[in-house]
């Protein structure tokens, strides 16, 4: 079993719709997690950064950590066109100062 | 622009040689990691630095790889007598350190093997 697991979709979505993008993780040791956004030939860019369980809301985004389950999720109210891109999940037991483990990633589009 | 600078984007190499990939973090971060992406798969961890210490390096291939943050200068990772296995995107983070401080990446180097 895979530490981290993320439907690497593609995911099509019309304008305006609400995205939910999810992981499942096996490590209980996982207290930080992140979502990262990754734009073709780009690096990836930290969206959210949560500890523990909950939920954090950031403009349109909100992101929900549920330990219990092992699951995490991500969704994007009101989606435009520009939030077409590669969503990264990833955690790890310290945070910022270790590595990071991450999902393969899930290709979402959002269309016109 | 403050953020994580990478260099060369993009380089291309021939079996054999040596490929040098360089990291300067963002302002303030003495913390640098390295990860690898091949295509269709996720960022893999690679090494963690800090000044002139390498932290944790699980994620190195044993051989050809090496990684260095000296006390003056970027980041380099290094790989010598490449392989086309090597071919992949290079990205490298930085933080502050510290549990509460994500990482930040850089846009990544582009490694092609010929």
């Amino acid at each position: 079993q895979k530490e981290v697991e993320q439907d690497p979709g593609p995911l099509s979505v019309p304008e305006g719709a609400i995205v939910s993008l999810n992981c499942t993780y096996s490590n209980s040791a996982f207290q930080y997690f992140m979502w990262y956004r990754q734009y073709s030939r780009k690096g990836p860019e930290l969206l959210m950064y949560t500890y523990s369980s909950g939920n954090k809301e950031d403009g349109r985004f909100t992101a929900q950590v549920d330990k219990s389950s092992k699951y995490i999720s991500l969704f994007i109210r009101d989606s435009q066109p520009s939030d077409s891109a590669t969503y990264l999940c990833a955690m790890s037991p310290q945070g910022g100062s270790e590595k990071l483990v991450f999902g393969k990633g899930t290709k979402l589009t959002v269309n016109p | 622009n403050a953020g994580v600078m990478q260099n060369p984007r993009h380089l291309v190499r021939r079996r054999g040689q040596e490929a040098r990939l360089r990291c300067s973090p963002m302002k303030g971060h003495s913390h640098v990691y390295w990860y690898r992406q091949l295509p269709e798969e996720g960022l893999k961890f690679m090494v963690y630095l800090q000044k002139e210490n390498i932290i944790d390096e699980s994620g190195m291939p044993k051989e050809r790889f090496s990684a260095e943050f000296p006390k003056e200068g970027p980041s380099i990772l290094r790989i010598q007598q490449v392989v086309r296995g090597d071919s992949a995107a290079y990205f490298c983070a930085s933080s502050s350190g510290g549990a509460g401080w994500p990482q930040h990446f850089g846009d990544g180097t582009r490694l092609s093997i010929l």
